[in-house]
């Protein structure tokens, strides 16, 4: 079972939609959460942290649920410029902080 | 401010040839270190990381291996290039193991196309 598992999509939505991703992770040592956008041919950049609270920026909700070992992302009123790669990230605590990338979610927002 | 440079930006080596992509760190002490791999539409595939000079963790067993000579330097490297090497390498540091909760910072990447 990979460490962190994503959707891979592709998701195609019309401007002004809104739009979650799932991601869940296997192991219970993970200690902080974050999504990241990819455009393509670049490298991948913060988009949000994700607290047990759950956090908002803008349009972007992330929730996370660490009994489920599930975290989420909510694109509300979606825009061309939203069109990427969602990453889900985990940070694991095994004496050196390992980094662990899902495989990502390819977003496609359409006029 | 920290910021990170890693080069080449893109590089062209035939099959059976070294290779060497090397990334420094500037503006923090003690980061970790990581090297990813990203196939062609793919998702990131933890290479290496490391959490001091001399200190390596290898997550796959490959072709390849990384050394961290000093305490912002991190290299990868290989004897002899394979196809399947080819990918974008990203290198990225995070601060200390101290501030769990800090994200990772990417350099810009190394597009290697192994013909």
């Amino acid at each position: 079972r990979k460490e962190v598992e994503q959707d891979p999509g592709p998701f195609n939505v019309p401007e002004g939609a809104t739009v979650a991703f799932n991601c869940t992770y296997s192991n219970s040592a993970s200690q902080s959460f974050f999504w990241y956008r990819q455009d393509c041919r670049k490298e991948p950049k913060l988009l949000m942290s994700v607290y047990s609270s759950g956090n908002e920026d803008g349009r972007f909700t992330a929730q996370l649920n660490r009994a489920s070992q599930y975290i989420s992302l909510l694109i509300r009123d979606s825009k061309l410029s939203d069109s990427a790669t969602y990453l889900c990230v985990v940070n694991l605590n095994t004496g050196g902080f390992k980094t662990i990338f899902g495989a990502g979610t390819r977003l496609f927002v359409k006029a | 401010s920290q910021t990170i440079h890693q080069w080449p930006a893109t590089l062209v080596q035939p099959v059976g040839s070294p290779l060497s992509l090397e990334c420094t760190v500037e503006g923090t002490s003690n980061p970790n270190l990581y090297w990813y791999r990203q196939a062609a539409g793919r998702g990131l595939q933890l290479l290496f990381y490391s959490v001091g000079i001399g200190q390596i963790s290898s997550e796959v067993p490959q072709n390849l291996s990384a050394s961290r000579p000093q305490d912002r330097q991190f290299i990868l490297s290989s004897k002899k290039l394979l196809l399947s090497d080819s990918g974008f390498y990203l290198c990225a540091w995070r601060p200390f193991e101290g501030e769990f909760g800090a994200e990772a910072f990417f350099g810009q990447g190394t597009r290697l196309t192994v013909v």
